[in-house]
């Protein structure tokens, strides 16, 4: 049983639009991360949140402990942000629980 | 050079060989991990090192061994694989304390194939 859901699991859209991912948990953690995966495959960490909102550059990652849901926000999406974004959440301990991702296309 | 490196980047191997996976970092980090990733699915703990004396499995051991040979030093084996162990692989590091900003990181991935 994953713990971890995220929407959508694909999503396509324009160069410039909004674009929301969303990850719910079961229960309660003590962290969640916001990963980014490469087409070549490499990860990288864009955020690591446990309360309120993180900014960075055009990222955006909120979190509602109450609801137990993220989301991560991309302003003025590029091409470049086309990949698959990945949420992670932390159940106290060390070990990371991950959802399927999101691949996300931006068309030009 | 990368905080997180994993050698090889790719490898084909036949079913039966040992094969090792290694990484290491230069983060300064005492938690390191091994992750498998297959399509459709997250990624999962194979093994996780919270220090040098310090070995846990993790939810998918079974057929893997680890070995931490140093604080920055982390390898994965297959005494013998097969090919249900073809797979994409990380190695990550983490760093979790208050100040921390990402938390983890993650090497490039193993590409492994078992032919």
């Amino acid at each position: 049983k994953n713990e971890v859901e995220q929407s959508p699991q694909n999503l396509t859209a324009q160069e410039g639009e909004f674009i929301t991912i969303n990850c719910s948990y079961s229960v309660g953690i003590s962290a969640l991360h916001w990963l980014q995966q490469h087409p070549g495959g490499g990860i990288v960490s864009l955020f690591m949140l446990s309360s309120g909102k993180k900014k960075h550059g055009r990222l955006i990652a909120t979190i509602n402990i109450q609801e137990k849901h993220s989301s991560l926000h991309i302003t003025a999406s590029h091409p470049r942000d086309s990949a698959v974004y990945i949420c992670a959440v932390r159940f106290g301990n060390e070990k990371l629980t991950f959802g399927t991702g999101t691949r996300l296309t931006i068309i030009p | 050079d990368a905080d997180v490196t994993q050698t090889p980047r790719n490898r084909i191997t036949k079913t039966g060989k040992r094969i090792m996976l290694e990484c290491s970092q230069t983060k300064g980090h005492d938690r390191m991990y091994w992750y498998r990733q297959d399509p459709g699915l997250g990624l999962r703990l194979i093994y996780y090192s919270f220090d040098v004396k310090d070995i846990n499995k993790g939810e998918i051991s079974d057929g893997y061994s680890v070995s931490r040979q140093a604080q920055a030093k982390f390898s994965l084996s297959l005494e013998s694989a097969i090919p249900n162990q073809t797979a994409l692989y990380f190695c990550a590091t983490s760093d979790t304390s208050a100040g921390s900003v990402y938390g983890y990181t993650f090497g490039s991935g193993t590409r492994l194939t078992v032919v």
